[in-house]
């Protein structure tokens, strides 16, 4: 089965920190994707990368940064962590048009 | 506009009963339509996905139907079960050259009581 793995489930941060949300899958995909989930938002693309060092900014990548220096890693950072940001997080990989996601990290700005 | 829409918001029914929840779409150009499970607390889970081409597909006590006329989609439960409390998500993969985009719906969230 696919695995994406995302390093923290619970994270509570200070305004203005830096975050670091890592993801880590293992099959091998080209694709990945962070997502977050908003109550009434809904899913809504931060960015995406379909190879090593590229990426492509989503729908809302204002606040946001990736990295993606391993095919098999996907950070997400934030430069300087608001309280707007507390929210769900999904890191996904896709193959074709099966996208699998990870378990989520939950994101509170205090 | 590409828009996914789907109906209910909400849904309550009894264990064993059968629900349908509704997805519209207006999206193009239309490549595929996909439904997730969504539990509570953890990332969507593919169920199925349709083509153009397909009018219905099962997958297990799931079936989805695609009316690419009306851009419209179902997914039906059949024979409910507890595990099935989750939000089901519509997604709508829209393709223009080589580039794919996915437009997703907002959810429809079922509870399932005994």
């Amino acid at each position: 089965d696919v695995k994406v793995t995302q390093s923290s489930r619970y994270l509570v941060k200070r305004t203005g920190e830096k975050v670091f949300l890592e993801c880590v899958q293992d099959m091998d995909h080209e694709n990945m994707f962070w997502y977050r989930q908003d109550p009434g938002l809904g899913l809504r693309l931060i960015y995406f990368s379909y190879d090593v060092k590229m990426k492509e900014k989503g729908d809302i990548p204002e606040g946001y940064s990736v990295s993606r220096e391993k095919k098999e890693r996907f950070s997400l950072i934030l430069e300087s962590a608001s309280t707007n940001q507390t929210s769900m997080y999904l890191c996904a990989s896709s193959l074709l048009d099966t996208i699998y996601f990870g378990e989520g990290s939950w994101l509170t700005v205090v | 506009k590409n828009q996914v829409e789907q109906s209910p918001q909400s849904l309550i029914i009894l264990e064993g009963k059968n629900c349908t929840l509704q997805c519209n779409y207006t999206v193009s150009p239309f490549s595929n339509l996909r439904w997730y499970k969504q539990d509570t607390g953890r990332g969507p889970v593919s169920l199925t996905i349709m083509t153009f081409s397909e009018n219905t597909k099962s997958n297990g006590r799931y079936t989805a139907t695609l009316d690419a006329d009306t851009k419209q989609s179902s997914l039906h439960i059949t024979a409910s079960q507890l595990s099935d409390s989750a939000s089901y998500i519509c997604v709508v993969s829209a393709m223009t050259g080589n580039n794919r985009k996915l437009i997703w719906g907002l959810g429809t969230s079922l509870a399932v009581n005994p």
